[in-house]
């Protein structure tokens, strides 16, 4: 069955940059696109970018825009997100989701919680 | 950007109520529109996708339902179950926005 396991907790300080692992099994890892998604507290869900795990190449959302950086490494099947000068409002929790060829994420990871703060 | 709004964003009722959900698109969205639901602590679940088609393991009492012009949509519980209380969002997946979401709570 398709597993998506997500690294553990992170906090970190203001300015600091943050990477979050997410590991897939269960289906041909290269064969769908990864997307994560974020949700900061008592807010909606938040799309941040997706990768090509065939390729590498990347889109993020505008508001990441050079500070969220998507890499996989598909000798492990693992895909990475690293968000930079972090900041409060970055606090949230953070998923990764598989995208079925049409586009919407049939499965998610966990989650991962990132809490900013000094 | 599309923008999605959901209403509304919270929901009171009784097991046994229908309840209805509702989204629109700023843009006509082709009906690629999925609707997942989310429990505290949890990964968010599939529901549905393409506007109508309902994920395996969901069961029927939800359905999906899209309009002609690609802009309104619509989620359908016809019995709400003690397991439906959660909270659902809808997405639209030409660039992958969510809406605002709605919590279904108990009355």
């Amino acid at each position: 069955q398709v597993q998506l396991v997500q690294s553990g907790a992170e906090v970190k300080k203001p300015g600091a940059s943050v990477k979050i692992s997410c590991k897939a099994s269960g289906y041909t890892f290269t064969g769908y696109a990864m997307h994560w998604v974020r949700q900061a507290p008592g807010q909606s869900l938040e799309w941040m970018g997706w990768i090509n795990t065939g390729n590498g190449n990347t889109k993020s959302s505008q508001n990441f825009q050079g500070r969220v950086t998507l890499t996989r490494d598909t000798s492990s099947n693992t895909l990475y997100m690293e968000l930079s000068s972090l900041r409060s409002e970055d606090t949230a929790v953070y998923y990764c989701a598989r995208a079925r060829a049409a586009g919407y994420f049939d499965n998610w990871g966990q989650g991962t919680l990132v809490s900013v703060s000094s | 950007d599309i923008q999605m709004t959901q209403s509304p964003s919270t929901l009171s009722a009784f097991v046994g109520d229908r309840v209805t959900i509702t989204c629109r698109a700023s843009q006509g969205v082709n009906n690629w529109v999925a609707w997942y639901r989310h429990k505290p602590g949890k990964a968010p679940e599939l529901l549905i996708s393409k506007a109508s088609n309902l994920e395996g393991g969901f069961p029927s009492r939800f359905s999906g339902n899209g309009s002609a012009s690609g802009t309104d949509f619509s989620l359908t519980i016809s019995s709400l179950q003690p397991d439906d209380f959660a909270t659902y969002y809808c997405q639209q997946y030409y660039s992958y926005s969510f809406g605002g979401g709605t919590k279904v709570e108990m009355k």
